[in-house]
């Protein structure tokens, strides 16, 4: 059964600052993976979506980038802003089985000070 | 053009009650899914289904029943509510197959007491 672990499940950064975070998998067979963003009391929006051919995806400020046969992920989020302060949710598509599914981490819950 | 659209925002429920969530999309998308979220263990699928007239049973489908008589929309059924159904529940849904981007609605927060 896949397993999806985000890791911390809360950071607090000064506004500015260059931070990664981090989303690892159990099971490397997948189809892709996808990072969305949540506020609170709020839908999911979709930020970047990487096939497991790729290593990379990049819009704005923030790159994806995954290694699938180590099973890990990273959202780089370049000069943060309070605005992005969220919770940033990753998930992957799994190979087989219930093809459609989408296995989710937890989540880390991001907060950019002044 | 609207995305996922979900109704109602908000509802509460006595245990026992039924309601029914609907779910909407504009994008003409073949996958549409339900999902809960609850606090400390992320989402998990209910049903899911893969084009009109055709559902099936997700992670965790026991006390839920599900539609899709129209491409656009998709049911989602409490028969008979319980507490352990309190919960933020999503729809969503993406284009046919498994490489493209899943799009989600804004969600409906259900108590039950």
């Amino acid at each position: 059964k896949q397993e999806v672990t985000q890791i911390p499940a809360a950071l607090s950064v000064p506004e500015g600052e260059n931070l990664v975070l981090n989303c690892s998998f159990t099971d490397s067979a997948i189809y892709n993976l996808q990072w969305f963003r949540q506020d609170p009391g709020k839908g999911l929006t979709s930020l970047l979506l990487i096939q497991s051919s790729q290593r990379e995806q990049t819009s704005g400020r923030l790159n994806a980038s995954l290694d699938k046969s180590s099973g890990r992920s990273t959202l780089y989020i370049a000069a943060s802003q309070p605005g992005d302060s969220a919770t940033y949710l990753c998930a992957v598509r799994g190979d087989g089985g219930t093809a459609s599914k989408l296995t989710f981490g937890t989540g880390t819950r991001l907060q950019v000070t002044l | 053009n609207a995305g996922v659209t979900q109704t109602p925002k908000f509802r509460v429920l006595k245990t026992g009650q039924s309601m029914t969530l609907l779910c909407a999309q504009d994008m003409n998308h073949e996958y549409m899914y339900w999902y809960r979220q609850d606090p400390g263990m992320g989402l998990r699928l209910i049903h899911y289904s893969v084009g009109e007239g055709t559902t099936a049973k997700g992670e965790v489908p026991d006390g839920y029943n599900v539609s899709r008589l129209k491409k656009q929309n998709f049911l989602l059924g409490l028969e008979s509510a319980a507490p352990s159904q309190t919960s933020v529940y999503f729809c969503a849904s993406n284009l046919a197959g498994v490489y493209n981007e899943q799009f989600f609605g804004p969600g409906t927060r259900l108590t039950v007491l």
